[in-house]
C-alpha cells in the first residue's frame, strides 16, 4: 500500500473552510484515495474516496491532482464538531492508518 | 441499518482470564475488519475477513484468535493476554470483497479493554 503523508495538526476558524492536504507520491493506478476521521473515543467515521476524478458528497470535497500524487479533503463550512483526527489513507484492499492530521476547529 | 455494534463496550479481564468480543452488522457486508488502537495511535489492523473465511492476520498474536460464525458476526476471542493489550479494539465492515474495495468501511464504536 502507498505510503501517505500529512500535517500533524492544523487549525481553522469555525465557518471556513478547512483544506487538509495529503501526499501520496507513490500510488499505484489501482488504489483509492480514501478519508476516514476519528473524533475523541469514537470510532472511525468514512468521510469521502476517490480514485482519479473529483468527488463531492454531503460531508466534503475530495480534489485529487491530475498525476495522483497528492489530494486535498475539503471541508465547506468546518463547525467545532469536525475537530477530529483525519486519516488519508491510499489502499487498494485493507485500509491501513497513519498518523493522520489533528484537525482543531477554533470559534 | 448502518451500524457495526460491538458488545461490550467496556471489559477488564486478568491475565488468565479467557473473554470474548462481539462484532455484529446487518447490512448484508461480506468483508469483517478487527483493528486494535492503543492511546493518541491510530488504529493498527489485525484481522480481516471476506465471505466468512479468513483473509488477513497482520502477524497478530495466537493469544488473538478471531472467528466468522456467519456473515453478519465476527468475534475475537482473548486468552492470556498482558497489559500492554489494553487498547480500543475497533470491528468494521464493507460490502463484498475488501480487494479492489471501492466502498465505504463502518466502524463500531469499540471495545475497551484493560488487562489487569
Amino acid at each position: 500500500d502507498a505510503k501517505t503523508t500529512q500535517p500533524p495538526s492544523m487549525d481553522c476558524a469555525e465557518g471556513r473552510a478547512a483544506n487538509l492536504p495529503c501526499n501520496h507520491s507513490t500510488i499505484s493506478g489501482n488504489e483509492y484515495v480514501y478519508w476516514y476521521r476519528q473524533i475523541h473515543s469514537q470510532g472511525p467515521q468514512y468521510i469521502i474516496h476517490g480514485l482519479k476524478n473529483n468527488e463531492t458528497n454531503e460531508m466534503a470535497s475530495l480534489i485529487i491532482t491530475e498525476d495522483r500524487k497528492s489530494s486535498t479533503l475539503i471541508l465547506p463550512h468546518a463547525t467545532l464538531r469536525d475537530t477530529a483526527v483525519y486519516y488519508c489513507i491510499v489502499s487498494f484492499n485493507k485500509l491501513v492508518f497513519g498518523a493522520g492530521t489533528i484537525l482543531r476547529v477554533k470559534s | 441499518d448502518t451500524e457495526v455494534t460491538q458488545t461490550p463496550k467496556h471489559l477488564v479481564m486478568g491475565m488468565t482470564n479467557k473473554k470474548s468480543l462481539k462484532c455484529e452488522q446487518h447490512m448484508g457486508h461480506r468483508a469483517m475488519y478487527w483493528y486494535k488502537q492503543k492511546a493518541k495511535k491510530p488504529p493498527e489492523l489485525m484481522f480481516v475477513y471476506s465471505y466468512e473465511k479468513l483473509s488477513i492476520n497482520e502477524s497478530v498474536p495466537s493469544r488473538f484468535s478471531p472467528e466468522c460464525p456467519n456473515s453478519s458476526l465476527l468475534n475475537l476471542h482473548l486468552h492470556a493476554l498482558q497489559p500492554e493489550d489494553s487498547a480500543l479494539y475497533l470491528c468494521a465492515s464493507s460490502q463484498g470483497d475488501f480487494i479492489g474495495m471501492n466502498t465505504e468501511a463502518f466502524f463500531g464504536q469499540g471495545t475497551r479493554l484493560t488487562v489487569v
